[in-house]
Order: structure tokens, then sequence, then C-alpha cells
């Protein structure tokens, strides 16, 4: 069965100061992918990032980076020079490949302190 | 761009009555799924979809159906109502032959059992 852990129920940063929210995984399949999303206060859900399981580099998007280590079966979310915008709850979740369907971790609500 | 579109966004209902949450997307995504999100669970799974006429069983199923019978639509049936159903109902949906595979997500509804 496929499982996601984010052990993190909150977290607070200081601004411009980077931030790692963790992630771990469990599944048996040889083939997933990775995600993580935002959700600030109005509500909405933000895809982020993306990594494949059979991806040789970790992924990076703008000031978001996925810190993935396969063999520990964590994908964790680093956000580099964090703004005050970046307060938000963020989910991990993951897809297998063949399935297709996609679970969610419980989510880690981020404070950016001025 | 209309991407994922619930309706309603917000609904209030008495418990034992019935009512449907409509999404629809315009996307030619072949995945959709519904999901609940209650605080401190982060969103879990209720039902998906990979095609029209094909749906299973996601993580928290009971209380809940679904049908596809288009491409396009994916609703979701309340067909007795209870208390703890109250939360925010969120739609998504995907390719599952392009791309990363991310979700594209409704806005959300918010339903209320009393």
């Amino acid at each position: 069965a496929q499982k996601i852990t984010q052990t993190q129920p909150g977290m607070f940063v200081q601004e411009k100061e980077a931030v790692t929210l963790d992630c771990t995984y469990d599944t048996s399949d040889p083939s997933y992918g990775l995600f993580w999303y935002k959700q600030p206060s109005s509500g909405e859900m933000i895809f982020l990032i993306y990594q494949g399981s059979y991806d040789q580099q970790n992924a990076t998007e703008g000031r978001y980076s996925l810190n993935f280590q396969k063999a520990r079966k964590s994908a964790n979310l680093v956000i580099s020079a964090s703004q005050l915008g970046d307060s938000a709850m963020y989910f991990c979740a993951m897809r297998n490949t063949g399935g297709f369907k996609t679970i969610f971790g419980a989510g880690t609500r981020l404070f950016v302190k001025a | 761009n209309a991407g994922v579109t619930q309706t309603p966004k917000f609904q209030v209902l008495k418990t034992g009555q019935s009512m449907t949450l409509q999404c629809a997307q315009d996307m030619n995504h072949e995945y959709m799924s519904w999901y609940r999100q209650d605080p401190g669970m982060g969103l879990r799974l209720i039902h998906y979809s990979v095609g029209a006429g094909i749906t299973d069983q996601g993580e928290v199923p009971n209380g809940y159906n679904v049908s596809r019978s288009t491409t396009e639509d994916f609703p979701l049936r309340l067909l007795s109502a209870a208390p703890s159903q109250t939360s925010v109902y969120f739609c998504a949906s995907s390719s599952t032959s392009w791309g990363t595979g991310e979700l594209f997500f409704g806005e959300g509804s918010r339903l209320t059992v009393l």
C-alpha cells in the first residue's frame, strides 16, 4: 500500500532564510512520481515541483528544490530565500505510474516571519 | 481557460439529504479524482477514474458514489449525507499520457452537514 508521511504539522522560518519540509513515502511500485503542492490561505492548490522515481538528479523549480533520497524513501522540499508569500500549507503527494491515483500527506503549515 | 470547474462552492445539507457535487474539466484529461480535505488529515482520496466508464475507490469511499459517462464530467454523489461528511471537497484531473501527471484542481466545494 502507498503511504505519505509529513511529520511537521507546523514550521516557522525567518524571511530570506532557507527551510526544509520533510516528506517520507512508502510504496512497493518501482515506478512512481513525487509532487509538492502549495495551498495558500485562499484555498487553491498550486503545483510546485515533481520528481520521478527514475530521475537521477534532484528536481529544481526556481526557489524550490526537491531533495530526493530514494534509498531512504524521502522527498523533502527545500525552499530557498523564503518570502512572506511562502506562508501556506504544503502537501507532499505520490502517484504510482501504473495506477495513476495520487495520495497526499497530512501537510505542513509554513509560517514565514518578517 | 476554464480548467477544472466545481459546483457548488458552498452547500449546507441536513442529515439524510442527498446531493451531487459537479466537476467538469476541459483539458481532455483521462484521470479525474475527488478528495476531501479535513484539518490535520491532508487530502484523502475518495474515488478516481482513469477514463469514461472506469472508476475505482480511493482511501475513503464509503458514503460516496461516482460515475464517469464522459471524459469531461465526474460527479460525486452523497446519497444520505452525514455530519461526518462535513468537509471541503476538491476535484482534480491530470493527463495520463503526457507531462509529469500533476493534478489540476478545482476551487473546492465547502459542504456542511447539519
